[in-house]
């Protein structure tokens, strides 16, 4: 079956714009991620969905940052006035349950001039 | 100080060698533990998941969580040209909330 898809795969913005990243999470999975990586770093936890609300968002840096979940499956990840250190690969995971595998996305490398 | 830490590498083996992977982590409260291999431009990919102490072995791949020491670690035996990726190892304590170390950058040279 389909896995994760994230898109767009790549993103170029300029500083202060606004960005919409997208997740389409494998089928039936109730639980969805969102995680940054910046270059030569692992992967740092931004907010946990379990279904449509926000179980964990304690890893948003700051309130630029923006992430809805209406139906419980598409995720959108907002980004507004974006900085030049908001250059990452933004990676999508989703799972069925909060102790079970987390499955990623190929990623959105967001780069912002 | 992150909480989990990681020998960034890089690492170069030749075929066939068993390599040793290792993670040190500050926070009590993480009980379960992964190792993921992620290849470039590409998501991590879940390899060995653990609960607690002990060792679990799956085909040429076995991790190690020494939760008395804060000591995770991932065994490769038989390395493969194919096993050269970047390694993360993560852990997380109840909500599935992970935090990752920064990656091993492992080469298995032909």
């Amino acid at each position: 079956g389909a896995g994760v898809s994230q898109t767009p795969s790549n993103k170029v913005t300029e500083k202060g714009k606004y960005v919409e990243l997208r997740c389409d999470p494998i089928s039936g999975h109730t639980a969805l991620y969102w995680y940054r990586q910046s270059l030569g770093q692992g992967p740092e936890f931004l907010i946990y969905f379990q279904g449509t609300g926000a179980a964990d968002d304690s890893g948003l840096p700051n309130d630029r940052f923006f992430a809805v979940r209406p139906e419980g499956s598409v995720s959108t990840l907002k980004i507004q006035r974006t900085e030049r250190g908001d250059s990452a690969v933004y990676l999508c995971a989703s799972s069925s349950g909060a102790h079970n595998e987390q499955f990623f996305g190929p990623g959105t490398r967001l780069t912002v001039l | 100080q992150k909480e989990v830490e990681q020998d960034p590498g890089p690492l170069s083996v030749p075929e066939g060698a068993i390599v040793s992977l290792n993670c040190t982590y500050s926070n009590s409260a993480f009980q379960y533990f992964m190792w993921y291999r992620q290849y470039s431009r590409k998501g991590p990919e879940l390899l060995m998941y653990t609960y607690s102490s002990g060792n679990k072995e799956d085909g040429r791949f076995t991790a190690q969580v020494d939760k008395s020491s804060k000591y995770i670690s991932l065994f490769i035996r038989d390395s493969q040209p194919s096993d050269s990726a970047t390694y993360l190892c993560a852990s997380y304590t109840n909500a599935g909330k992970s935090t990752f170390g920064d990656g091993t950058t492992l080469t298995v040279k032909p």
